[in-house]
């Protein structure tokens, strides 16, 4: 069981926007920085987002994240069907030595 | 392009090791921290072991402690994980992961990953 909670699987048609939630505590999310992953099986990991709101260069901008607590958010808008990936999220925990990750998300662009 | 390519996985009885590496290329590894993460099979991304770019500070997850042994040689650009006494639930993906500048400890570049399987 993942430290940090994500819904197993969300879906959208072309050009709706998703959003995925992830949920921690005062540990993790509520006193660091949240980070989020795109993985397509078979792939490198890919950062999308750091340090809640940040993108690296050559992230589109239809990526946003957000923090609020200890709840984070990934919002994908215009959805493009290379969008199917599995997203994770990320964050340090004062109760670990290193980082904890939520299940990941499943999205499906039908 | 920067890149990290891991190899060294397969398959494996349990009890036996494993020795997995990680390579670097194109960017200066020996200031970076880096970190082994795993994924067990339909299992979410779990954090194995982290090692400072002096090698002097070196932490591992409680599951894997006593067990895993990790390492690196700047001069090479390589990252390595000594997998030992090797447990059916060690059966992952293990990807290298490259620390973020910044102090978050987090991660900005990861590889495809290598297969672990441990089974009779």
């Amino acid at each position: 069981q993942s430290v940090l909670t994500q819904p197993p699987s969300v879906s959208g048609t072309p050009g709706q926007s998703v959003t995925i939630p992830c949920s921690g505590s005062n540990s993790n999310i509520g006193s660091n920085y949240v980070y989020w992953y795109q993985h397509v099986p078979g792939t490198a990991p890919k950062l999308l987002i750091y340090r809640h709101t940040e993108r690296p260069s050559g992230v589109p901008d239809r990526f946003s994240g957000s923090r609020s607590g200890t709840s984070a958010s990934l919002t994908i808008s215009g959805l493009r069907s290379e969008d199917e990936a599995d997203y994770y999220c990320a964050a340090r925990d004062a109760a670990v030595r290193g980082p904890v990750f939520g299940g990941g998300t499943k999205l499906t662009v039908l | 392009d920067v890149h990290l390519v891991e190899s060294g996985g397969g398959l494996v009885k349990p009890g036996g090791s494993l020795r997995l590496s990680c390579a670097g290329s194109n960017f200066t590894f020996s200031t970076y921290s880096m970190n082994w993460v795993r994924q067990a099979p339909g299992k979410g991304l779990e954090w194995v072991s982290s090692i400072n770019t002096r090698s002097n500070y070196i932490f591992y997850a409680d599951s894997v402690k006593g067990r895993f042994t990790i390492s690196r040689d700047n001069a090479k650009q390589s990252l390595f994980l000594q997998l030992n006494s090797l447990r059916v639930e060690d059966t992952a993906v293990y990807y290298c992961a490259r620390v973020i500048q910044g102090g978050d400890f987090l991660f900005d570049l990861w590889g495809r990953g290598t297969l672990v399987i441990v089974s009779s």
